[in-house]
């Protein structure tokens, strides 16, 4: 069965700092990796995904991710953070060849100016 | 493209009644759609999954008789939520898929927050 674990509940970064939210996975199969963010009262937007090509994966917003097989990680990450960037942030497995998601429980992006 | 969208956004309603939410796939044909539950600051619950033309299944634990779901054509799934009680507030998200290039991309729906009095 596939989880996700995302290991940090809340992060806290400054304007213009760089941000690191860490997802770790589980899955029997090859799998499908993405990363949502959700702001508050909205619905989910893709930001990227992973699905077996590069294992850098650019997204939108100068968000990316590194798929590593070998530490089961598919940390997010972004050089430099804006204020607008404070959202929840979900990482998300699919198994390859079907449609169930597992989201993780989310990481709060916390952006001070 | 791929645009899902949700009506209402937002909906209260008295305890005992029942409530309709509609989830639409505008610029593509949806061959399946999910219905999810949030509740404050948690993850997203998936409670089933839907086929067009078919019965949903429900995950384990989704009362179906409660959570009825219906996805009549490939672009419209409607989620009515019956005989609703305060603890069925929440916010309720829809994603709808279709096959592109081997795989499933899923979209989701703007939400609809679900209040019950």
């Amino acid at each position: 069965a596939q989880s996700v674990t995302q290991l940090d509940s809340h992060v806290s970064v400054s304007e213009g700092t760089p941000v690191l939210l860490r997802c770790n996975y589980s899955s029997s199969y090859s799998p499908s990796l993405f990363w949502y963010v959700q702001h508050p009262n909205k619905g989910l937007q893709l930001l990227l995904k992973y699905t077996s090509a590069a294992t850098l994966v650019k997204g939108i917003n100068g968000f990316e991710a590194e798929f590593k097989k070998s530490e089961t990680s598919f940390h997010l990450t972004k050089p430099s953070a804006h204020m607008s960037d404070a959202a929840e942030y979900f990482c998300v497995v699919r198994n390859t060849g079907f449609q169930k998601l597992v989201f993780g429980t989310g990481t709060r992006l916390l952006v001070s100016p | 493209g791929a645009v899902v969208s949700q009506h209402p956004s937002w909906v209260i309603c008295k305890s005992g009644t029942s409530v309709k939410i509609e989830c639409r796939s505008l610029d593509f044909q949806a061959t399946t759609m999910f219905w999810y539950r949030q509740f404050p600051k948690q993850s997203l619950m998936l409670m089933a999954t839907s086929n067009e033309g078919s019965k949903a299944t429900y995950e384990q634990g989704v009362e179906k008789d409660k959570f009825l779901i219906n996805h009549a054509s490939l672009t419209l799934s409607t989620l009515t939520v019956t005989s609703a009680h305060p603890e069925d507030s929440s916010f309720y998200i829809c994603s709808a898929s279709y096959r592109a290039e081997a795989s499933y991309e899923q979209y989701f729906g703007p939400g609809t927050r679900l209040t019950v009095t």
